[in-house]
């Protein structure tokens, strides 16, 4: 079964520092895909990033940057120079391209709440 | 604009009266989901659809039906809702139901159960 850990609960800053946000996931396929939502404090989900399996080069950004590493089985998130607006909680999610039945399913981590202060 | 539709955003209601939450998309896509968010939880799925007329459970499903009779409408029904369904809903849609492509997601609809 998949499964998606984010170990830090809760990060707190202060702005224009930089930030990362840790992701570890477990799957038995060889093919799937790695997502990163932020979730700010309006509620809305907004879509940050997807990543495949057969892609490991890490993404920058503007201020964000991803790590893939299948190695260690995870897909840290990296943000730069932190700003207040950057406060939310941030998923990570995972969907086996090989789910039978449900190839979109998406399975979330319990989230990180991030707070920038000033 | 692209986007999905949540109705209503915000509810209460009284433990046993049946309720709809509708959700709609004006993209075309194939595929849609219901996920529920709670404190400490993330996002776990309710039901989805694979195209009209095609459902299954997700993690979640008891208490729940949906049905898949439009492509851009996909509702989630409570028939007796209690007060552990109280919970934060979202219903998201993306382009296949093959390939695990970007989810749109609604806003959200605050449900609780007394």
């Amino acid at each position: 079964a998949q499964k998606v850990t984010q170990a830090q609960t809760e990060i707190s800053v202060v702005e224009k520092e930089d930030v990362t946000l840790d992701c570890v996931y477990e799957t038995r396929d060889t093919t799937y895909y790695l997502f990163w939502y932020k979730q700010p404090p309006s509620g809305e989900l907004v879509f940050l990033i997807r990543r495949n399996s057969f892609d490991e080069q890490n993404e920058i950004s503007g201020r964000y940057s991803w790590n893939f590493q299948k190695s260690t089985s995870s897909f840290n998130f990296t943000i730069t120079a932190s700003q207040v607006v950057d406060s939310a909680v941030y998923f990570c999610a995972l969907s086996e391209a090989g789910f039978t039945g449900g190839g979109n399913k998406l399975t979330f981590g319990t989230g990180t709440q991030l707070k920038v202060e000033l | 604009e692209a986007q999905v539709t949540q109705n209503p955003r915000y509810l209460i209601t009284v433990t046993g009266k049946k309720l709809t939450v509708t959700c709609s998309q004006n993209m075309n896509h194939e595929y849609m989901s219901w996920y529920r968010q709670d404190p400490g939880l993330g996002l776990r799925q309710i039901y989805y659809s694979m195209n009209v007329e095609v459902t299954d459970k997700g993690d979640v499903p008891e208490g729940y039906k949906v049905s898949r009779k439009e492509k851009r409408n996909f509702p989630l029904i409570l028939e007796s809702p209690s007060p552990n369904q109280t919970s934060l809903y979202f219903c998201a849609s993306s382009y296949s139901s093959r390939v695990a492509y970007e989810q749109y997601f609604g806003p959200g609809t605050r449900l609780t159960v007394t």
